[in-house]
């Protein structure tokens, strides 16, 4: 089974643009999230997706937003990019139990300059 | 109030030792799951062990297992015989039941170093 795959790998962005990243879940996964990882603040829960519609929300601004397709597949937009937007952005997906784990794909390294 | 506590930022331990991270939960929700993940420098998310929250036995799953307690809403991860490999951070998770019952609550991670 093919694992969660995030692209493009790395993206290097200038202030004011915006920007697109992909997820793509393991297959028979419904429920994707996403999280922006930096140094200074850790793992922030940004939102997640389940068939389609947003389920849980974290506290980022307007700029940051999503959607999933009927495929799960999954892609996060930022617009009007700032430099502290630099980050890690890690999607994970997984079944919709509790006891179930999220996986995570390898992440999009994202640099604004 | 967070809903994941780790209070150790970094920790050291000695190869072949055992060593104990620490994580406390806060959650009123009588279902939830517990998670820990590894993050080596490589940046991957790796999951680890689960225990869920009607679980009787503490879940252990080759050298990592999990000292479960539940009055005291904790789970520490406990790292047997440690590698230079294991060097990594070490989040703590929690899944709540109920309306948000897919949201995954992270901690701010412990960073593991392991001396040789």
């Amino acid at each position: 089974k093919a694992g969660v795959t995030q692209t493009p790998r790395y993206l290097i962005k200038t202030r004011g643009q915006q920007v697109t990243l992909s997820c793509s879940p393991i297959s028979g996964h419904r429920s994707v999230s996403w999280y922006q990882q930096t140094p200074g603040q850790g793992l922030q829960f940004l939102f997640e997706y389940f068939s389609e519609t947003q389920r849980n929300k974290g506290n980022f601004p307007g700029r940051f937003s999503g959607r999933q397709f009927s495929n799960s597949r999954s892609e996060m937009n930022v617009s009007t990019l700032e430099l502290g937007d630099s980050a890690l952005y890690l999607c994970a997906s997984s079944l919709n139990r509790v006891r179930d784990e999220q996986y995570f794909g390898p992440g999009t390294r994202l640099t604004v300059t | 109030a967070q809903k994941i506590t780790q209070t150790q930022p970094g920790m050291f331990v000695q190869e072949k030792e055992a060593v104990t991270l620490d994580c406390t939960y806060d959650t009123s929700d009588p279902s939830y799951g517990l998670f820990w993940y590894k993050q080596p420098s490589s940046g991957e998310m790796i999951f680890l062990i689960y225990q869920g929250s009607y679980d009787q036995q503490n879940a252990t799953e080759g050298r990592y297992s999990l000292n479960f307690q539940k009055a005291r809403k904790s789970a520490n991860l406990v790292i047997s015989a440690s590698q230079l490999g294991d060097s990594a951070m070490y989040f703590c998770a929690m899944r709540e039941g109920g309306y948000n019952f897919n949201k995954f609550y992270f901690g701010s991670g412990t960073k593991l170093n392991v001396k040789p």
